[in-house]
Formats: C-alpha cells, sequence, structure tokens
C-alpha cells in the first residue's frame, strides 16, 4: 500500500513568490491534515481538508491556502513568500478526521525562502 | 493558547533500561493524545494514541495518562539504540478545531 507523497520534496523560492506544494495521500483515506515544521517552533497545524471542504484551520495568516480535491489529493499555496516561510511542510493523511484519527505522514516538502 | 509542553533534552539512557518521555497539557477538555516518534530528516510515525485515564500497553511501548493532572507519558521498556529518536507528545482537542497541538518534543539517546 503506497504512503503519502507529496512533491516536490525540495524548493527555493524568493521572496514575493507563491509556492504550491501537492499531497496524495493514502488510498481510502479521505482527510488531509497539513503541518509547517519549523526547528524554533515545532510542528504547528495549518488546516485539514476532509471530504474537500476545509474542517479546521490554524493560526496563520491568509497567505497560506489550500484545497482538496474530489480524489481526495490536496494542495497547499502560500503567496507572497517571506522569509519565516522557509520551513517543511508535512501532509498527513487517515482514514477519519485527522483530530481523532491516526495520521500518516509524507516525508515533507522543503521551502526555502530566500 | 493551548500548549503542550515536553522537556527537550536530549535525554540520555542505556541501552536496556526503560526510557521515561514526559508531556504536560493546558487544554483541560483535551480527549485524544498520541506519541510520535521522528528521526532525524524523516516524518513523524505514530506509535501510541491514548483516550482514558489509566496505561495502554503495545510491546515495549506503554503510554500513561492522568487527566486530572493534564499529564501524558510514555516508557519504552528495554531500550535499544533503534529507539534513538525525537518524540512528539500531541494533543486534541474534544471539537478539534485547532487540530493537533504539538509539543516540541524530547530527544532520546539510547546508550549502546
Amino acid at each position: 500500500k503506497a504512503g503519502v507523497t507529496q512533491t516536490p520534496r525540495y524548493l527555493i523560492k524568493t521572496r514575493g513568490q507563491q509556492v504550491t506544494l501537492s499531497c496524495s495521500p493514502i488510498s481510502g483515506h479521505r482527510s488531509v491534515s497539513w503541518y509547517q515544521q519549523t526547528p524554533g517552533q515545532g510542528l504547528q497545524f495549518l488546516f485539514e481538508y476532509f471530504s474537500e471542504t476545509q474542517r479546521n484551520k490554524g493560526n496563520f495568516p491568509g497567505r497560506f491556502s489550500g484545497r482538496q480535491f474530489s480524489n481526495s489529493r490536496s494542495e497547499m499555496n502560500v503567496s507572497t513568500l517571506e522569509l519565516g516561510d522557509s520551513a517543511l511542510y508535512l501532509c498527513a493523511s487517515s482514514l477519519g478526521t485527522g483530530v481523532t484519527g491516526e495520521l500518516f505522514f509524507g516525508e515533507g516538502s522543503r521551502l526555502t525562502v530566500l | 493558547q493551548k500548549e503542550v509542553e515536553q522537556n527537550s533534552g536530549p535525554l540520555s539512557v542505556p541501552e536496556g533500561a526503560i526510557a521515561s518521555l514526559n508531556c504536560t497539557y493546558s487544554d483541560r477538555v483535551s480527549q485524544s493524545f498520541f506519541w510520535y516518534r521522528q528521526y532525524s530528516g524523516k516524518s513523524p510515525e505514530l506509535i501510541m494514541s491514548i483516550y482514558s485515564n489509566g496505561d495502554k500497553e503495545d510491546g515495549r511501548f506503554t503510554a500513561q495518562l492522568n487527566k486530572a493532572s493534564q499529564y501524558v507519558s510514555l516508557l519504552i521498556r528495554d531500550s535499544q539504540p533503534s529507539d534513538s529518536a525525537t518524540y512528539l507528545c500531541a494533543v486534541a482537542s474534544g471539537g478539534g478545531a485547532d487540530g493537533l497541538t504539538f509539543g516540541k518534543g524530547t530527544h532520546l539517546i539510547i546508550q549502546p
């Protein structure tokens, strides 16, 4: 059974640009959650999608957005990149809603903003 | 502001001994608790979940929950060098509006 797949794995952007990250969950999983991981703040919740609807959203500015497609694949977008957006972005899928279910994480997309 | 606190370590434990990892949380209505393990350069993987007060055992791992004290712990028996990793405590509130709140993790080192 294939795991959670995230693309791209690594990317470098400059301030002011935008970026789109992609996540394909485990087959059959309907919930996709996104987290930002940095050395200083640890893992922080961005948002969760379940059956194409955003169910929960963390305390991040509106520059961070996401969506989920009918096949459960998800994308997150960060616009007007700032240096502080440099982080590992982790996607996690689960059968039920991400809060009460077991999360399976992808390998992450490491974003560097110059 | 919901918080999950862990001692960052490193926590050094001899091989074969019991490693004890602790976590406290601030949100009294939290209902779901998880321990994730993260190897350096890898993504987190779930090792234990616990939802009610008391102990839950799975192989060499035991999770302990005390909601009155807002305290969660993870015991690793017969520690192996392969257990060396960062252990993340995660907590979910009842409504789940804030997703999982993670602690910053405890770096565990098992000394051969």
